[in-house]
């Protein structure tokens, strides 16, 4: 099975600073039709994980545009522009090429 | 706007059966562009996904190799729903769990269910 590895496991970030996010995988994720099956997700305290970016970089629908995702291959990154309150949580990157999918452990968001 | 309801109890004793039930609104068990799917978190796991039942003119299913011998997961097309099932179970299941729906077309998981905690104890 892939697996994924995350960096940091905690981030803390001052409101309206940049934050970035590491996620890296065993083997390349890049499919023969040129997509990159890569996810992120946000679990929000007390909730369930919400999609943020699917195809290594593009955005879920009503996912605002200071989320962005880039990488290809084995190394990927989620960035997000000016941190928000709102976004305080865990973000998990995930592997959908093949089954077993796989998550990351997590990079927990704190604000300062 | 698809949405997951899910349903079962929360407590479990060892060796019995973990039964879980995931009711679907907005999309059909039967779609042929989604699969659906069962996933786990817990501390000493992280994120685990157990496997994904889905239509494709006939019915297919695909679990994990941790848990392959001891689950099994259903649909119910006359209730749009589907169903997770854990036998043999062990503390080291007790877990908070999560159906989830995957679009085929964007391979992504884009709707969750609210999540149950199962605690397997006596």
């Amino acid at each position: 099975e892939i697996v994924m590895t995350q960096s940091p496991l905690s981030l803390p970030v001052s409101p309206g600073e940049p934050a970035s996010f590491s996620c890296r995988s065993s083997q390349s994720l890049l499919d023969s039709n040129g997509y990159d099956y890569l996810d992120w997700y946000l679990q929000k305290p007390g909730q369930s994980p919400q999609v943020l970016i699917y195809w290594s970089s593009t955005r879920a629908s009503g996912v605002p545009d200071r989320f962005s995702g880039s990488g290809s291959g084995t190394d990927f990154t989620l960035k997000i522009s000016r941190v928000e309150a709102e976004d305080v949580g865990v973000y998990f990157c995930m592997q959908t090429l093949q089954t077993p999918y796989t998550f990351g452990q997590g990079t927990k968001l704190e604000i300062k | 706007q698809v949405q997951l309801q899910q349903s079962g109890p929360g407590l479990v004793k060892p060796s019995q059966t973990l039964s879980l039930t995931c009711a679907i609104s907005g999309d059909s068990v039967s779609s042929n562009s989604a699969a659906w799917n069962w996933i786990r978190q817990s501390p000493s796991r992280g994120l685990e996904w157990l496997g994904r039942t889905f239509y494709k003119s006939k019915w297919f299913n695909d679990y994990a190799v941790s848990v392959k011998s001891r689950i099994t997961i259903n649909p119910d097309t006359s209730k749009n729903q589907f169903s997770l099932q854990v036998t043999s179970v062990t503390p080291d299941d007790t877990a908070l769990y999560y159906c989830a729906r995957w679009d085929s077309a964007k391979k992504t998981l884009d709707s969750w269910g609210q999540g149950t905690l199962v605690t397997v104890s006596s």
